[in-house]
């Protein structure tokens, strides 16, 4: 079982509408999580991170976090051509370790 | 401010050479991890450091692989003996400390031929 789990898409919305992304995680102890956006090409950049359960807004961001059933989204309003991206999420592990761990990340399109 | 760089951006090497990658991570920022991607696949952690910790080296592939910091600061990541499954883009993060949001360089791509 993978640790972090996204579906790779693509998720194909149109232009205005809420993307809503998806991630599920296996640890049960973790207590940081991130979503970061890659364009092909680029390395990731930090979009929103999450610590407590319920929902964190940043502008059209908002991430939502379910501890009890382990799983972490984000969702995009008003969707735009330039949110097109591959969005990663990242849990960090514990066990004594600060690894942090990525899904293979979600490709979305927003279609103008 | 500055952001996290990474050099050279770009490193095209012959199988069988060493190569060193260099990370300068965000001032202040105590906690230095190294990732590799792999054209259209995740990130695989590589090794972090936090402060005067010693690093988690768990990531690194083969022995073929180390990595140093010194003065708390600077990064090298260096491979020996490269090999062509080496070839992948070679991301450097920092954070305030572990635990916390990370924030990537631009990374370089490594092509072993």
């Amino acid at each position: 079982q993978k640790e972090v789990e996204q579906n790779s898409g693509p998720l194909s919305v149109p232009e205005g509408a809420i993307a809503s992304l998806n991630c599920t995680y296996s640890d049960r102890g973790s207590q940081s999580f991130f979503w970061y956006r890659q364009y092909s090409g680029k390395s990731p950049e930090l979009i929103m991170f999450i610590y407590s359960n319920g929902d964190k807004e940043d502008g059209r961001f908002t991430a939502q976090l379910n501890k009890a059933s382990q799983y972490v989204s984000l969702l995009i309003r008003d969707s735009q051509p330039s949110d097109s991206a591959t969005y990663l999420c990242a849990v960090r592990a514990t066990s004594g370790t600060y690894k942090y761990i990525f899904g293979t990340g979600t490709r979305l399109k927003v279609l103008a | 401010g500055a952001g996290v760089s990474q050099s050279p951006s770009n490193k095209v090497t012959e199988k069988g050479k060493d190569v060193e990658l260099r990370c300068d991570p965000i001032s202040g920022h105590t906690a230095l991890y190294w990732y590799r991607q792999s054209l259209g696949q995740g990130l695989e952690f590589l090794i972090y450091f936090q402060g005067n910790s010693a690093p988690d080296k768990s990531g690194l592939p083969s022995d073929r692989f180390s990595a140093e910091r010194t003065g708390g600061s600077v990064s090298t990541l260096t491979i020996q003996r490269t090999q062509q499954e080496d070839s992948a883009v070679y991301l450097c993060a920092s954070s305030l400390g572990v635990g916390r949001e990370q924030y990537f360089g631009p990374g370089t791509r490594l092509t072993v031929t």
